[in-house]
């Protein structure tokens, strides 16, 4: 139990164009889904938090007009990379969480993104 | 804020050697402490946790400990396996908070 999904796990977009990462919570309903960047041979950087039904938190110095969340529902939570650029290439990881669950982060595979 | 000090890697050891991965953290009050695991082109699994003083978190011949008095979550495992070569990352969430504070991570390779 307790399965993340996230799709596309690969894409590769033109400079200036956006690209939308969905996570999915398979198995459960996450009241709360986080939104995590991961440099290579660097640690993972929290982007935001979204609740169900509410606006994401951002955390400082994320730009919430360029990545832009969306969580519709319990089991569903968009990113979308506006106007993305070489800078933003890097790997875009999910986790979701619920009390259910204890309050633990289950963590989707992550989505390779590769801004040309 | 909160931070946490993961030993730098990467680490390289020969299958069945003992592994030790050392992390220290700050924070206020009494947060719950998590290590979880990177293998190759995939997203983390939670690894073990403790989630107060003393207690010792153990999956898969792994173990840590957590130490109050020295702020640590030191993970052991006493033979390593070529499967275990992954990245392992130290995370502790403060108390009333849901958000993890990731370590750099040490990236473990074990060799055959």
């Amino acid at each position: 139990g307790a399965v993340v999904s996230q799709h596309p796990s690969r894409v590769i977009c033109k400079s200036g164009t956006s690209v939308k990462i969905e996570c999915r919570s398979l198995d459960f309903q996450a009241t709360t889904m986080f939104w995590y960047r991961q440099f290579p041979k660097q640690s993972l950087m929290l982007m935001a938090t979204s609740n169900e039904g509410s606006k994401a938190t951002y955390e400082q110095g994320v730009e919430k007009d360029k990545f832009l969340i969306n969580h519709a529902s319990l089991t569903l939570s968009t990113l979308t990379v506006t106007s993305a650029h070489p800078e933003d290439s890097s790997f875009y990881i999910c986790s979701a969480m619920t009390a259910s669950l204890t309050y633990e982060q289950y963590f989707g595979p992550g989505t390779r993104l590769t801004v040309t | 804020g909160d931070s946490v000090t993961q030993m730098e890697g990467p680490v390289t050891l020969s299958e069945e050697a003992f592994l030790t991965i050392n992390c220290t953290y700050t924070a206020t009050g009494y947060p719950s402490l998590f290590w979880y695991v990177q293998y190759p082109g995939e997203g983390l699994q939670l690894l073990l946790k403790a989630t107060k003083a003393d207690d010792k978190g153990s999956n898969k011949g792994f173990e840590a400990t957590y130490r109050k008095e020295t702020t640590s979550f030191h993970l052991e495992k006493g033979s390593v396996q070529v499967s275990d070569s992954a990245v392992y990352f130290c995370a502790p969430r403060q108390g009333g908070s849901e958000k993890l504070v990731f370590g750099k991570g040490t990236k473990l390779t074990v060799n055959p």
